[in-house]
């Protein structure tokens, strides 16, 4: 059975830096891509960023609004994919969800959601 | 960035009604949309990706057709399970960008 669960949120102060967690199972975590979306309350999704497998180098894509402040990473070896936020504004407070890409073709489906870790940033 | 809008924004039904939700896109995504079901409190669900695919699992109700830039998600007779917003998602180009949402709602 796939399992995705992230962890790592709370309340941050603007400027702050958290980290989130995603730790994973039930698949070859090495084989996939895997993005971070995210939900401020009460609004719509956001696409935060991506990251490649290893067959595509592990490179990375990030939403305008997040790039150059968040980075993700990945630990294959942990089945664990990261994501690194820096400066935080009031703007990131969010719902943080780990994704899991399904490759069909040339493009990538989101297919397996974790249930989201609440950020809060505020003073 | 491609923007994604759709129609209707929200949405009251009855059990058993035929709804429609459209998803228009600001330029050509070919067939590259994806629809995803949300309750309150939970993660989105992948309903149907490259317009009309249908995700394992998901019930057959659920039809999805379209390419370009308009797109439609079906569902031919609504259960009580099925009240919750849904969203279209291009992921044809960078950004990945997703429509507002559609929220369907108990008459």
């Amino acid at each position: 059975e796939v399992q995705v669960v992230e962890s790592g949120g709370g309340l941050v102060q603007p400027g702050g830096s958290l980290r989130l967690s995603c730790a994973t199972s039930g698949f070859i975590f090495s084989d996939h891509y895997m993005d971070w979306v995210r939900q401020a309350p009460g609004k719509g999704l956001e696409w935060v960023g991506r990251t490649r497998n290893k067959a595509n180098s592990y490179t990375t894509e990030y939403a305008a609004s997040v790039k150059g402040r968040f980075a993700i990473s990945r630990d294959d070896s942990k089945n664990s994919l990261y994501l690194q936020m820096n400066s935080l504004k009031t703007e990131d407070t969010a719902v943080y969800y780990c994704a899991r890409g399904l490759t069909v073709g040339p493009r990538v489906y989101h297919d397996y959601w974790g249930q989201g870790t609440l950020v809060t940033v505020s003073s | 960035d491609i923007q994604l809008t759709q129609s209707p924004s929200f949405l009251s039904a009855s059990v058993g009604d035929r709804v429609t939700i459209t998803c228009r896109a600001s330029q050509d995504i070919s067939g590259y949309l994806v629809w995803y079901q949300q309750r309150p409190g939970k993660a989105p669900k992948l309903l149907i990706y490259a317009a009309s695919t249908l995700q394992s699992g998901v019930p057959s109700r659920f039809s999805g057709s379209g390419s370009g830039t308009e797109f439609t998600l079906t569902i031919s007779s609504l259960q009580p399970e099925d009240f919750a917003t849904y969203y279209c998602q291009q992921v044809n180009i960078y950004p990945l960008t997703f429509g507002p949402g559609t929220k369907v709602d108990i008459k």
